[in-house]
């Protein structure tokens, strides 16, 4: 039981490149998020989905897509990546309740560098 | 916007002691939790305490919450190293948000 994975663990992108990070559960969570982590800023909810192609925003969306085809899976597209993008991203996931009102699991966050 | 914010942001304390950190947040909440961050790793779920009570134990862990003063705290008796992290409250209105963090350190 893995648990929330993600890949990559690092990666580094030159202003206007694009890529796709990836995030995948093990546990049939119908809930995933993505966040992304600033120093002093604690965690920003980008964008959630609430089950199998669904997806919403979140407090900061700008820049950012998502996709939702399959339940294990939460996809976060950076279309033209921008300096203002370099932090840390976090996948996350629970079991449907209230939105937030269930424990989240987390994944160990990919490190993104755009220069 | 952050919800909760929480207090010190920084705290060191020796092993053995007590540690002590407080979390408040500005609008009503259906429940309060508490996380748990060790460097470089992703968030862990320590515990949760519903707007309808006023404490929690988990271990060595105690968590009390007043939804009169918007306020929680999270207490972690006889403090070992292996506690240095950043713990973070998160409140819950329809979404799950995040404070800033308090980072701890403990000395052995």
């Amino acid at each position: 039981n893995a648990g929330v994975t993600q890949t990559p663990k690092f990666r580094v992108l030159k202003t206007g490149q694009s890529m796709t990070l990836l995030c995948a559960q093990d546990m049939n969570h119908e809930y995933m998020y993505w966040y992304r982590q600033d120093p002093g800023m604690g965690l920003r909810l980008i964008h959630y989905s609430v089950g199998e192609g669904t997806t919403a925003k979140g407090e900061v969306p700008d820049g950012y897509n998502v996709s939702r085809l399959k339940k294990q899976n939460f996809l976060l597209g950076l279309e033209s990546a921008a300096p203002s993008q370099t932090s840390v991203y976090f996948c996350a996931s629970s079991f449907p309740g209230t939105l937030a009102g269930e424990t989240q699991y987390f994944g160990p966050g990919t490190r993104l560098l755009v220069l | 916007s952050q919800q909760g914010e929480e207090d010190p942001q920084a705290l060191s304390i020796q092993e053995g002691e007590n540690a002590t950190m407080n979390c408040s947040y500005k609008t009503s909440i259906n429940n309060l939790q508490w996380y748990r961050q060790n460097s470089g790793r992703g968030l862990v779920h320590l515990i949760l305490i519903r707007s309808n009570e006023r404490e929690k134990h988990s271990g060595r862990l105690r968590v009390t919450l007043d939804t009169s003063k918007k306020s929680s705290s999270l207490l972690i008796t006889a403090s070992r190293a292996a506690d240095t992290a950043s713990y973070f409250c998160a409140t819950e209105g329809n979404k799950l948000v995040f404070g800033a963090g308090t980072i701890l350190r403990v000395k052995s």
